[in-house]
């Protein structure tokens, strides 16, 4: 049974720095890992999709890698902001089609 | 890009009664949605998995007569809490694949039941 796990469970930084958000998984034989941004009280968006055969996906100042042998993805956020402020999920897919989520890393950028 | 719809966002029923959330995908065909359930600071935990024009399959320890699920069409998914009690307080998502390009998410209704 896959499990996803994300540590710490909350991150605090100083606007500007450039962090990195940790992601593992058990099973290496997921189908792709999902990165997902969850606002207080409101749905996910999702940030970044790497399929299992891709190694990183980028999209503005966010970076997500993927490491299928040692079970880990990172989300690298450059220069971040305030705004940037939120809960970040991983989830992995399965070979059932069912995604696997991680507790989240409650990011709080302080101006 | 795609979209779910989910309404509503917020209800507040008492206890005994039910409720229905809708999702609906706007510019693209759901054959399947996925029904999640959210505690607060923890994971989405996945209930039910909504196959168009057929019955739903759910998750161990999920009541299918408490949690009612139709997919009618290949927009529309909808979820049924049935006599509701304040312990199935809570976040419900729904989401909806966009096989090979992952899954995309409703924005959450919040269930309170007084």
């Amino acid at each position: 049974k896959q499990e996803v796990t994300q540590i710490p469970a909350a991150l605090s930084v100083p606007e500007g720095e450039n962090l990195v958000l940790n992601c593992s998984f058990t099973d290496s034989a997921i189908y792709n890992l999902q990165w997902f941004r969850q606002d207080p009280g409101k749905g996910l968006t999702s940030l970044l999709l790497i399929q299992s055969s891709q190694r990183e996906q980028t999209s503005g100042r966010l970076n997500a890698s993927l490491d299928k042998s040692s079970g880990r993805s990172t989300l690298y956020i450059a220069a971040s902001q305030p705004g940037d402020s939120a809960t970040y999920l991983c989830a992995g897919t399965g070979a059932n089609s069912k995604l696997t989520f991680g507790k989240g890393i409650t990011l709080s950028v302080r101006p | 890009g795609a979209v779910v719809s989910q309404h509503p966002s917020r209800v507040i029923c008492k206890s005994g009664t039910s409720v229905k959330i809708e999702c609906r995908s706007l510019d693209f065909q759901a054959t399947t949605m996925f029904w999640y359930r959210q505690f607060p600071k923890q994971s989405l935990m996945l209930m039910a998995t909504s196959n168009e024009g057929s019955k739903a399959t759910y998750e161990q320890g999920v009541e299918k007569d408490k949690f009612l699920i139709n997919h009618a069409s290949l927009t529309l998914s909808t979820l049924t809490v049935t006599s509701a009690h304040p312990e199935d307080s809570s976040f419900y998502i729904c989401s909806a694949s966009l096989h090979p390009d992952g899954y995309t998410f409703g924005s959450g209704t919040r269930l309170t039941v007084v």
